[in-house]
């Protein structure tokens, strides 16, 4: 069966640094998406990987190993507003979208 | 980038009444609409997939005459809840993609509360 992997919730420290990670087991694999929700409201895109390595947008970097079904989320100079949850997401062979659970990410002043 | 619209973001129905969810993409064709319902606390759980002009694929456990859903363009996917009930109380999300697009453009969501 198809599974993704992701803590279910964890605390940091504002101003801190968090990586979140997520592994994979899928029928195939066109790339690994990372989203983010706040509570009600609809996921927005952070990052898609699709070729091994880390890929840095501002605050937020996303690495991906596909040998090992292996992704993480880094999230830098945490601020209040990234306390949310965090959603990994890998497209399998048929590009459907496999959804993990979600981490729930609490920063504390 | 590309803008998903949903409607409405709430609803309150009576239970037995029937709740009609729209989902426009608003710069692009979407060929291909997914369809989510979101429990608190819970991830994303896909109920349909629909291509448009054909009939929609049903995951498994989604009942098809309850939930239907309609793509009648590449910028239009209706979900109507049919006869609702206290228990299909959720936040459901569409999602529109072209086909082969590497990126799910989400609309608001609606929050569906049936009392």
């Amino acid at each position: 069966g198809q599974n993704i992997d992701q803590p279910t919730e964890m605390t940091a420290t504002e101003g801190a640094i968090v990586q979140i990670n997520c592994t994979y087991q899928t029928s195939g694999f066109n790339g690994l998406f990372w989203y983010q929700q706040h509570a009600g409201e609809a996921p927005t895109f952070l990052s898609y990987n699709v070729l091994d390595g880390l890929e840095e947008k501002g605050r937020f970097s996303s690495f991906l190993s596909r040998s090992k079904g292996y992704s993480y989320l880094l999230l830098k100079e945490l601020q209040m507003k990234d306390s949310a949850s965090y959603l990994c997401a890998v497209m399998d062979s048929n590009y459907q979208l496999i959804w993990g659970a979600g981490t729930k990410l609490i920063i504390k002043p | 980038g590309a803008v998903v619209s949903q409607h409405p973001s709430r609803v309150i129905c009576k239970s037995g009444t029937s709740v009609k969810i729209e989902c426009r993409s608003l710069d692009f064709q979407a060929t291909t609409m997914f369809w989510y319902r979101q429990f608190p606390k819970q991830s994303l759980m896909l109920m349909a997939t629909s291509n448009e002009g054909s009939k929609a694929t049903y995951e498994q456990g989604v009942e098809k005459d309850k939930f239907l859903i309609n793509h009648a363009s590449l910028t239009l996917s209706t979900l109507t809840v049919t006869s609702a009930h206290p228990e299909d109380s959720s936040f459901y999300i569409c999602s529109a993609g072209t086909g082969m697009s590497t990126e799910a453009f989400f609309g608001q969501g609606t929050r569906l509360t049936v009392v």
